[in-house]
């Protein structure tokens, strides 16, 4: 099946650090992505749609100069969060999405902590 | 806006079944997904309907009606490690498509 790689999968890092996360489709490509928060014992809560070749789409109430999306291929989208403060510490997955499919497949996360 | 309802909280025995139910309120509505999530670690897909009726994988099964706007995951013969959270996710389109996903049920099995 079809499978979607993140890395890392645990970032520890100082207040103030920014902090990249990739998302790769590994066999299939991925147009679209979709890149959760997750706090803990609570839902993931959708924060913005990767488009491969344009701009991301953010959810309201989602900084988009703080989580800044690329994705400039079609295997490959970063989430980097800038200048990262302790609430920014969550879970973060990313998914993606065969054009006329389902189900999304999601990557195994990123769980990042600021100190 | 959009909502999804589900419980938070099932508790069931081991060799029991299971029904988690979701209710949902959206625009564009596309189709109802399952995940399953084990503490620590990532969603995983169970099901999904995106026409009326009962889709069967394995002990799971999920059905959905769309003029009722519900659906319901089953699990039969619960395993403990079945113990997980389940959430329903409603995917729709309006000029792009998304999938939100409801808060989750915390689902207990005991021996």
């Amino acid at each position: 099946g079809a499978v979607v790689s993140q890395h890392p999968s645990r970032v520890i890092c100082k207040s103030g650090t920014s902090v990249k996360i990739e998302c790769r489709s590994l066999d299939f490509q991925a147009t679209t992505m979709f890149w959760y928060r997750q706090f803990p014992k609570q839902s993931l809560m959708l924060m913005a749609t990767s488009n491969e070749g344009s701009k991301a789409t953010y959810e309201q109430g989602v900084e988009k100069d703080k989580f800044l999306i690329n994705h400039a291929s079609l295997t490959l989208s970063t989430l980097t969060v800038t200048s990262a403060h302790p609430e920014d510490s969550s879970f973060y997955i990313c998914s993606a999405r065969i054009v006329g499919d389902q189900p999304q497949h999601f990557g195994d996360g990123t769980r990042l902590s600021i100190l | 806006g959009q909502s999804l309802e589900q419980p938070s909280e099932v508790t069931a025995v081991e060799g029991a079944i299971v029904q988690i139910n979701c209710t949902y309120q959206t625009s564009g509505f596309y189709g109802l997904s399952w995940y399953q999530q084990h503490d620590g670690g990532a969603p995983t897909f169970l099901s999904y309907n995106g026409l009326d009726g009962l889709e069967e994988t394995g002990r799971f099964s999920s059905f959905l009606s769309r003029s009722d706007s519900y659906g319901y995951l089953l699990l039969q013969e619960l395993q403990m490690k079945d113990s997980a959270s389940y959430f329903c996710a409603v995917s729709r389109n309006t000029g792009g498509f998304k999938t939100i996903f409801g808060a989750g049920t915390r689902l207990f099995v005991k021996a």
